[in-house]
């Protein structure tokens, strides 16, 4: 596609409940990084895949957090047993190698 | 741990004017430095310099890299209001798990008043 495409682009959910929030790449874009934008703080890589190696899941803040790039392309991240304190705005963002990254317009996740 | 620290943090300036936004870094295996505008929602790429001492230039913005002392910054001349952002700093490394990760700083929130 044109850009990055993250959905939903806003959540609403439980505390306790999981959450999965999906993003599809620029076509062609061989790495693909998520990042967490929270109130008050800058942007906080949390996970990054390139192309068929392993991720770097080195900023993920929890085991409740994974996730996983299907074939290269789409990658989906799972928040599970979701607290207050995930809430924030996830971000995509996608990139052709060595280039500069291309974000999503994230999605809004709040937990009530 | 490596560190991003932009500033000023806000900044408050008529159309017109000229600002300049400071960004400086502590890394290790620096591999390059990017600047984005953030507005509503997904922060937007400007500029993205790996080489000490050239100007990247488009339109009203421009960017230099100091890697000697660390630094960098972002000029952006005739301001309008539509450059009313936050304008977000990031550095990535090189080599190793790292490789590709941005570090940001907290940004720099530009209000321009007509």
């Amino acid at each position: 596609g044109a850009g990055v495409s993250q959905s939903p682009s806003n959540k609403v959910t439980e505390k306790g409940k999981d959450v999965e929030l999906r993003c599809d790449p620029i076509s062609g874009h061989t790495a693909l990084y998520w990042y967490r934008q929270s109130l008050g703080q800058g942007l906080e890589f949390l996970i990054y895949f390139q192309g068929n190696s392993a991720p770097d899941k080195s900023g993920l803040p929890s085991d409740r957090f994974s996730a996983e790039r299907t074939g290269g392309s789409v990658s989906t991240l799972t928040i599970q047993r979701t607290q207050q304190e995930d809430s924030a705005v996830y971000l995509c963002a996608s990139s052709l190698g060595l280039g500069p990254q291309h974000f999503g317009d994230g999605t809004r996740l709040s937990i009530l | 741990e490596d560190k991003v620290v932009q500033s000023p943090l806000s900044l408050v300036v008529h159309e017109g004017d000229t600002v300049t936004l400071n960004c400086s870094y502590e890394v290790t295996n620096f591999r390059s430095l990017l600047w984005y505008k953030q507005e509503k929602k997904a922060p937007t790429f400007l500029f993205m310099l790996t080489s000490s001492g050239i100007e990247k230039k488009s339109g009203r913005l421009s960017s230099i890299l100091d890697k000697k002392e660390l630094f960098s910054i972002l000029n952006i001349t005739a301001t309008q209001t539509g450059d009313s952002a936050i304008y977000l700093c990031a550095v990535e490394v090189a080599g190793g798990t790292s490789y590709g990760k941005l570090t940001f700083g907290q940004g720099t929130i530009l209000t321009v008043h007509p």
